[in-house]
């Protein structure tokens, strides 16, 4: 089991470019989050889904988009990166039986 | 939406020392959940907990739901303890997990 994978581990961008952060999880966990982790602020809600096809907003969603066509995938989309995206992406996933989240190692973002 | 507050903020303990983490949530929840962010930013499942109490080694936690409070306590601390620990609550009837500011725990051998 690898549990919660995240892609890639570092990233630098230009204002304006876009990109995809990959996260999978390989235990048919049907929820999946994304956070963003800033300093002092702890981790905050960016998007979720709670099953293949269906997503939600969380707390911060704006300038990220997010689909999920397996159950498996969970992709997080910057369209038109800004300078306050800097920050550290986690993904993380859980099953409705247990609740129990788990995270991913984190994506560390920096947006020029 | 709900509100969580941990409290202390920080916290220095030499090595082998005691310590109780305290989370603090606003409003009714069937979910509270108790997370270790190492210094490699590993963030680490430590307990589900939305009431009573469970143990873990030397970590163990206790959630008063009634009273809308939840508490870590860790023995005999080891530096490998140091890190960031994060309570997260889900509010009756939502679907989604609220953070706290987290408690910063520094173990000095």
């Amino acid at each position: 089991n690898a549990g919660v994978t995240q892609t890639p581990k570092f990233q630098v961008l230009k204002t304006g470019q876009s990109m995809t952060l990959q996260c999978a999880q390989d235990m048919n966990h049907e929820y999946m989050s994304w956070y963003r982790q800033d300093p002092g602020m702890g981790l905050r809600l960016i998007h979720y889904s709670v099953g293949a096809g269906i997503t939600d907003q969380g707390e911060v969603p704006n300038g990220y988009n997010v689909s999920r066509s397996t159950t498996e995938d969970f992709p997080l989309r910057l369209l038109s990166a800004a300078p306050s995206q800097t920050s550290v992406y986690f993904c993380a996933s859980s099953s409705f039986t247990s609740a129990e989240q788990f995270f991913g190692p984190g994506t560390r973002l920096t947006v020029l | 939406g709900i509100q969580v507050e941990q409290s202390p903020p920080d916290l220095i303990l030499q090595e082998g020392a005691n310590s109780t983490l305290r989370c603090n949530f606003s409003d009714s929840v069937n979910n509270l959940q108790w997370f270790h962010q190492n210094p490699w930013g590993q963030l680490i499942n430590l307990f589900y907990i939305p009431s009573g109490t469970k143990q873990n080694g030397r970590l163990s936690a206790t959630t008063v739901a009634t009273e809308r409070y939840s508490l870590l306590y860790i023995s005999s601390s080891q530096t490998t303890d140091s890190g960031v620990y994060f309570c997260a609550v889900e509010a009756v009837g939502y679907s989604t997990l609220t953070f706290g500011k987290g408690t910063m725990l520094l173990v000095s051998p």
